[in-house]
């Protein structure tokens, strides 16, 4: 069965320096790879998303994402994070019943 | 376009008592998913509907249950709640599931 495993629940990081988030997915079929942000009391939003072809993504507020298929990996990158990044990341993954899995989400903490 | 509006945003119920949540999705959106959002279980699928019918289904127990309406509303239904209950519910709506999907900012229930 389709899983994501993200492996950091809180990642800390001071403003303007890279973050990367991880995440590791186990499939034995295509995969469909997706982020997804939630900022605090509000639903998640799509970052981006993996379907095929070049395997580094952009998504939106600036951030990458680059799918590893040797390494199972999908992890979410940002050269310079801002104070207003701060949010839960999560990682997806569509399973056979077309049905989209979430990981556990990484806290992403912005220090000044 | 508007984007997936859930009622009520904030919910207080007593034990015993049942709930109706409701969700409308982004016009032309035909596919509704619900899911349960706890800081112990993290993002948890509940159900999808599609054209009215239901599609999937997680592992809750019947007390809840859904149902979509011809013009792709959706309505959740929770019977004797339990305090266990109390969480984030957040629907989504989509094309398909390869386009990603569209959340609403959820309706949070508190069980006393």
């Amino acid at each position: 069965a389709q899983s994501v495993t993200q492996l950091d629940s809180q990642v800390p990081v001071f403003e303007e320096a890279p973050v990367e988030l991880r995440c590791n997915y186990s499939s034995s079929v295509s995969v469909y790879l997706f982020w997804y942000v939630q900022y605090p009391n509000q639903g998640l939003q799509l970052l981006l998303k993996y379907l095929s072809g070049s395997t580094l993504v952009k998504g939106i507020n600036g951030f990458e994402a680059e799918f590893n298929k040797s390494q199972t990996s999908f992890h979410l990158r940002k050269p310079s994070v801002h104070i207003s990044d701060t949010a839960e990341y999560f990682c997806a993954v569509i399973n056979r019943d077309d049905k989209i899995i979430f990981g556990k989400g990484t806290r992403l903490h912005i220090l000044p | 376009k508007a984007g997936v509006t859930q009622t009520p945003r904030y919910l207080i119920k007593t034990r015993g008592q049942q709930v109706t949540l409701s969700c409308s999705p982004i016009s032309g959106h035909r596919s509704v998913s619900w899911y349960q959002q706890t800081p112990g279980q993290g993002l948890q699928f509940l159900f999808e509907y599609f054209s009215e019918t239901q599609r999937n289904k997680g592992n809750f127990p019947g007390r809840f249950s859904g149902r979509q309406f011809s013009n792709s509303r959706s309505e959740m239904n929770v019977s004797t709640l339990e305090l266990g209950d109390s969480a984030l519910y957040l629907c989504a709506s989509s094309l398909g599931v390869m386009d990603g999907y569209t959340f609403g900012s959820g309706t949070r229930l508190t069980v006393v």
